[in-house]
């Protein structure tokens, strides 16, 4: 079955850097864009970058441009996201997700990242 | 950006009556829109695309409408597993620059 695992998430400190990874199985990943969403405690979904099938074209949100990159790595069928300079307001459970259009047809578990001294 | 805005922030229905819950988008969409619900604890899951196709597995119980700027998730009876939130998604731009409503919680009146 189609399942998305991210790890990488944790405590980091003002500044810090993390990299999250996610791990792809049960469909075909190089044919998928991927994307990262993130949702902070008890708010809403907020998009933070997305990448295409070949790695093409990449986007970021406002919020995270400059500091966050994404990858993928379709001979491991896995996502990637360095970030960088991270804020509290960072934190988050980030959500990979895998799409053919624009919408997200699959989603992962979320892996937590919390920005704090 | 195209900013995404839902209403009502909170619907209280009982089981078994309609749900109706808006999206409306601050610059034509097209019909690039879909709808996502999200249970506590819980990753979303995709209900419909491209603003009223259902993915697969989805019940026929909801349904979605629009285009442009306002649309429409319409849940035709509601059950229990339904109480939810429920988020609208614009993928509109190349490349894609998402972006998503605050949501509609829908709960047991």
């Amino acid at each position: 079955q189609v399942q998305l695992v991210e790890s990488g998430g944790g405590l980091v400190k003002p500044g810090g850097s993390l990299r999250l990874s996610c791990a792809a199985s049960g469909f075909t990943f190089s044919d998928y864009y991927m994307s990262w969403i993130r949702q902070a405690p008890g708010k809403g979904l907020e998009w933070v970058s997305y990448i295409s099938s070949s790695s093409s074209y990449t986007n970021y949100a406002d919020s995270v441009k400059g500091r966050f990159t994404i990858s993928r790595d379709n001979a491991k069928n896995s996502l990637y996201l360095q970030m960088n300079s991270l804020r509290a307001e960072d934190t988050a459970v980030y959500y990979c997700a895998a799409g053919l259009l624009g919408s997200s047809l699959y989603w992962g578990q979320g892996t937590l990242v919390t920005v704090s001294s | 950006e195209i900013v995404m805005t839902q209403s009502p922030a909170t619907l209280s229905v009982s089981p078994g009556e309609r749900a109706t819950l808006s999206c409306r988008a601050s610059q034509s969409v097209s019909s690039n829109l879909a709808w996502y619900q999200q249970k506590p604890g819980q990753a979303p899951r995709l209900l419909i695309y491209g603003a009223s196709t259902r993915a697969t597995g989805i019940p026929a119980r909801f349904s979605g409408s629009g285009s442009g700027t306002e649309f429409t998730l319409t849940i035709s009876s509601l059950q229990s597993e339904d109480f939810a939130v429920y988020y609208c998604q614009q993928y509109n731009n190349w490349p894609p620059r998402l972006t998503f409503g605050g949501g509609t919680k829908v709960e047991i009146k």
